[in-house]
């Protein structure tokens, strides 16, 4: 079935430590978006990017990176510069980012500081 | 900046009509109005959306008030399984892309 897989579904980090999360979708979807979800809170948007090779910081971007080098994959890295970054988080993607779809969301990753 | 309120929470009884409400009065006018819906450990769930007119399809109905500045996402008999969070949420366009504006949803509680 077509759709977004986040991996994995928890994760753990050390202080001062960098981590990837993993977001592969097969909609064949050319924009993608990173989520962070803080407990009893709506989403905010860390990244998108609309098309490979391209990508745009959101509203909370300091401390992440990203890359889209294949059409099917968006990874973040959550660097050591990201001072709370215990939260869940979501990848997203659309048909374009310019359309009026809908987002098809993956099933996060949980993201907790040892 | 666009953004939405909703009520932190909501109860309604098995099988009866739910109206979640949605105030939105800084929306623009090319802001469309989507709604999600969250169940723990999740990611959202599209529900529908919306620009000026009333829009039905088989998960619910969307009604759209004359000025915009509110919504009522309507679920016509409540299941068990429609016991989560829904977000209403603006869709903005910003620098020629659109995002979407989250607000903190109201948690929808079903009762048997």
């Amino acid at each position: 079935d077509g759709g977004i897989t986040q991996s994995p579904k928890y994760l753990f980090r050390k202080e001062g430590q960098n981590v990837t999360l993993s977001c592969e979708q097969n909609l064949n979807h050319d924009a993608m978006y990173w989520y962070r979800q803080d407990p009893g809170q709506g989403l905010r948007l860390i990244y998108y990017s609309q098309i490979v090779n391209d990508f745009q910081k959101g509203d909370i971007a300091e401390g992440y990176s990203v890359s889209r080098e294949k059409k099917e994959s968006f990874p973040l890295t959550v660097t050591s510069a990201q001072k709370n970054p215990t939260a869940f988080y979501l990848c997203a993607s659309s048909i374009t980012a310019v359309s009026n779809q809908p987002q098809h969301f993956g099933d996060g990753t949980r993201l907790s500081i040892l | 900046d666009a953004k939405t309120t909703q009520p932190n929470s909501m109860e309604s009884n098995e099988e009866e009509p739910v109206h979640l409400p949605c105030n939105h009065s800084t929306i623009s006018g090319t802001d469309y109005i989507h709604w999600y819906r969250q169940l723990p450990s999740q990611g959202p769930e599209y529900v529908i959306h919306g620009l000026t007119s009333n829009v039905n399809n088989r998960m619910a109905s969307l009604a759209i008030a004359e000025d915009r500045k509110s919504s009522t996402l309507i679920l016509h008999r409540a299941t068990l399984r429609d016991a989560a969070v829904y977000y209403c949420i603006l869709r903005v366009t910003t620098s020629g892309t659109y995002k979407y504006i989250f607000g903190t949803g109201t948690r929808l509680k079903v009762l048997a």
